[in-house]
This record gives structure tokens, sequence and C-alpha cells, in this order.
């Protein structure tokens, strides 16, 4: 079993869309947790941190379940250049062993 | 200020040819990571360094040596290419997590490596 998990998609959405990803982690040591996004061909840039209490930032809003080991990020009115593809991250006791996941493609359409 | 950068962006390499990957940062930054990216695979962590001078193993450290001579550069060398470490290789920056363990990673552009 993986230690992230992540849906793979490809997520095929229209523009104004609401689409959510989820993503699992097994290590319930895990203390830290990001969501990346990642254009095709580019390296990973921070989207956003994901805290216990949930957080919101424009249109993207990112939660916290540790009883079930999953992290959300929920995008509202969905643009095209939201196409990209979303890395969940998990940041373990430690410091040092970071977890990416495998990634979840989205495609926004007009 | 150019954030994390990669050289070479692109390289060809036969079975048992070594080469030097360079990363260079100017944020300061005491921690560097290097990873490579697989299809289908979560970006996985080779080597990193918390210092200069200080390097430590990651999740697949075989086949690779790393060095951080100075903080603000960190090498990545493969002594003998194998088709196996064909890849996308990233370098990544952080401030000294400490306590504070949300940092930022910065990633580079990346380097494509082919080895036939």
């Amino acid at each position: 079993r993986k230690e992230v998990e992540q849906d793979p998609g490809p997520f095929n959405v229209p523009e104004g869309a609401t689409v959510a990803f989820n993503c699992t982690y097994s290590n319930s040591a895990s203390q830290s947790f990001f969501w990346y996004r990642q254009d095709c061909r580019k390296e990973p840039k921070l989207l956003m941190s994901v805290y216990s209490s949930g957080n919101e930032d424009g249109r993207f809003t990112a939660q916290l379940n540790r009883a079930s080991q999953y992290i959300s990020l929920l995008i509202r009115d969905s643009k095209l250049s939201d196409s990209a593809t979303y890395l969940c991250v998990v940041l373990q006791t430690g410091g040092f062993k970071t977890i990416f996941g495998a990634g979840t493609r989205l495609f926004v359409k007009a | 200020n150019a954030g994390v950068t990669q050289t070479p962006k692109f390289r060809v390499l036969k079975t048992g040819q070594s080469m030097t990957l360079l990363c260079a940062q100017d944020m300061n930054h005491e921690y560097m990571y290097w990873y490579r990216q697989d299809p289908g695979m979560g970006l996985r962590l080779i080597h990193y360094s918390v210092g200069e001078g200080t390097t430590a193993k990651g999740e697949v450290p075989d086949g690779y040596n790393v060095s951080r001579l100075k903080k603000q550069n960190f090498l990545l060398g493969l002594e003998s290419a194998a088709p196996s470490q064909t890849s996308v290789y990233f370098c990544a920056s952080s401030y000294n997590g400490g306590e504070r363990l949300q940092e930022t990673q910065y990633f580079g552009p990346g380097t494509r490596l082919l080895v036939l």
C-alpha cells in the first residue's frame, strides 16, 4: 500500500464547476500536509498548506481529517487555468520524510 | 532573484557513463533536496542536506551520490548510469524547518535524463 494515495483521474470538468480531490495517508504520525500544483513538464509549486481547522484561499478550500487520515481539496468555480496535476504532500514526524502522492490530473474545459 | 536553478535541463547518457547535476539556490536556504519523478509515481527523495557540508540518504539513494560544499549548491552525481535512472530530477530548497515544519519547498525547473 502506498503511503500517500490519490485518485489519478483525470477529472474532466467544465468551466465553473466545483471539483473535489481526496488524498489518504497511511502513517498516523504524519504531521504536516500540503497541496502542490504541477503544470505539465514544470516543477511543483505550493498551492496551500492544510491546517487541522481547514483553510480557504479564494476558490480553494483544504480540509484535514486526522481520524480518517485523509486530506481534501475543493476547487470552486473552476477556471481553464486550473488545469494541472494536484499533488498531495505529507510531512512525517522528524521533518525529512516528505511523501508525495502521485497526483490527480484535472482538465477544465471551456 | 533566480530562486532554484538546475543544470543541465536535458541530458542523454549511455549506460555506464557518469554525470553530475547541479542545483543552485539564491534564497539562503539551509535545506536542499534531490527528488526523482517517474510516471505514475510521486516524487521520491533521493538525498537531502540540512546545511553546508552535510548530506543524508532519502528514500531511493542507491546509485547516486551528493555533495554540499557550498550552502547555495547541491550536486547530484551518477557514477555509472543505468536505464532505471531515466527520470526527471528535481532539486528543491527550503528554510530551516526546525520546529516550523510547515516550510515550503521551492523547486527548480527539473532535469530530464535519458539513459540508453
